[in-house]
């Protein structure tokens, strides 16, 4: 059974400080996707990672994958309120299969 | 964006009651899930569908049936409610070649 682990499970921050969200497992992963999750609404896909040792930015939001296809993290640069939410790294095997969520990172960050 | 709607938005029922939530997809997507969502164990997936009349089980199949006779709808039933099956769900779609899932807003189920 394939298992992803997110750390760590709570993070609660200041405005403006940096931080970073881990995803591991012990498989390895055709893709890895990370996801946003507001209060009240579904997750929303914030980006897809398919090559070993790629990194994506997407503004604050840097993600990177493990050269291995077995980890990945999330790097947030000057929090925002805005980056409140549930963070979920999801691992796709092969074609078709479902993929598989960790258990999520809550971020709070006041100002 | 794909449109999905979930129905119902929010439920209370008994326990031993039957209960049938519907996902509704308006962009002819062949792959559907769903997943339930409780604290401490994340989103898991309960049933999924890859084509009319085609479905396999997810992790947490027990207790629900799933039903696929037509493409654009997707309804996960419930034969007889438990307590344990008080949670939130979420419909999903697939999209992309890597398996990106585009969610439903959620049925909240509370069954007392």
């Amino acid at each position: 059974t394939q298992l992803l682990e997110q750390s760590p499970q709570f993070l609660s921050i200041q405005e403006g400080e940096n931080l970073t969200v881990y995803c591991n497992s012990s498989s390895v992963f055709s893709s890895l996707q990370w996801y946003r999750q507001e209060p009240g609404e579904g997750p929303v896909l914030l980006v897809t990672v398919v090559t070993g040792g790629e990194v994506k930015k997407l503004k604050r939001l840097t993600f990177q994958f493990g050269d291995a296809r077995k980890d990945s993290s999330l790097h947030i640069t000057a929090a925002q309120p805005g980056d409140t939410g549930l963070y979920l790294c999801a691992g796709g095997g092969q074609a078709g299969t479902a993929l598989i969520f960790g258990k999520g990172t809550t971020l709070s960050v006041s100002s | 964006d794909a449109g999905i709607t979930q129905s119902p938005r929010h439920k209370v029922t008994e326990t031993g009651t039957p209960v049938t939530l519907r996902c509704h997809q308006t962009e002819n997507h062949r792959y559907m899930y769903w997943y339930r969502q409780d604290p401490g164990h994340g989103l898991r997936l309960i049933h999924y569908s890859y084509g009319v009349k085609d479905t396999d089980k997810g992790e947490v199949s027990d207790g629900y049936s799933v039903s696929r006779s037509k493409t654009e709808d997707f309804l996960l039933t419930l034969e007889s409610a438990t307590s344990s099956q008080t949670s939130v769900y979420f419909c999903a779609i697939r999209q992309g070649h890597t398996g990106e899932l585009f969610f439903g807003e959620g049925s909240r189920l509370t069954v007392l």
